[in-house]
């Protein structure tokens, strides 16, 4: 199975601040990578596919990136919105696994 | 308006089955690429299952034997049957949709909690 370590597990940052979000596979993926925001109490919502695709109505301060097989997520200033957990998963083979989860708090 | 509503959990003894519904509306669930993906109580994202469109089918390991994924054209809903239910299947359990031409997973439902105690 293809492993994502995503980093760092918690992150304190202010309304304003960039914020940057890794995603580590353990084997090449292509770009077959997407980037979920999830609120308690909500389901997964689908910010970027194919590494660095933004999805329709998705604010443009998220944007993703890649270089080898490491991804990156990065808000470019923090909104209060923002505050959430954030997952990473690979669509590259089956299992279709995801990152351990990025929780996103106000500092 | 794309919308999954998903139905079927509860409390099951160890040992139980249970059959999730996912009814969807807005689109033909057997056109689409669909997903069952579940989240245990305080814990990550456990993608755990996947039909396409043709109707291959996959399959986490952790559930490989247990779980099947199936729909009803006739009805509209996805379905996951799940038998030999444990302790650590207790989760909420999410359906979700492709995105239009791809694989990533577009929409979602609310969920449903299953609970599997004795």
């Amino acid at each position: 199975d293809i492993q994502m370590t995503q980093s760092p597990s918690t992150l304190s940052a202010s309304v304003g601040d960039r914020v940057t979000i890794t995603c580590r596979a353990s084997q090449s993926i292509s770009r077959w990578l997407a980037w979920y925001q999830q609120k308690p109490g909500k389901a997964p919502k689908l910010l970027i596919y194919d590494a660095s695709s933004l999805e329709s109505g998705v604010p443009s301060r998220f944007s993703g990136s890649v270089s080898g097989r490491e991804y990156i997520l990065t808000i470019s200033s923090l909104q209060p919105d923002d505050f959430a957990t954030y997952y990473c998963q690979q669509i590259n083979t089956y299992p279709r696994t995801f990152g351990q989860g990025t929780k996103v708090e106000i500092k | 308006e794309v919308q999954l509503v998903e139905t079927g959990g509860g409390l099951i003894q160890p040992g139980g089955s249970l059959r999730l519904s996912c009814a969807a509306s807005g689109f033909t669930v057997s056109s689409n690429y669909m997903s069952w993906v579940r989240q245990a109580p305080g814990k990550g994202l456990d993608w755990i299952s996947a039909i396409y469109s043709g109707g291959t089918s996959y399959y986490a390991d952790s559930v490989k034997g247990r779980f099947t994924i199936s729909r009803d054209n006739s009805k509209n809903t996805l379905y996951l049957q799940m038998n030999s239910l444990r302790a650590d299947d207790t989760a909420v359990y999410y359906c979700a949709r492709g995105g239009f031409g791809t694989y990533f997973l577009s929409y979602w439902g609310q969920g449903t909690l299953v609970t599997v105690s004795s």
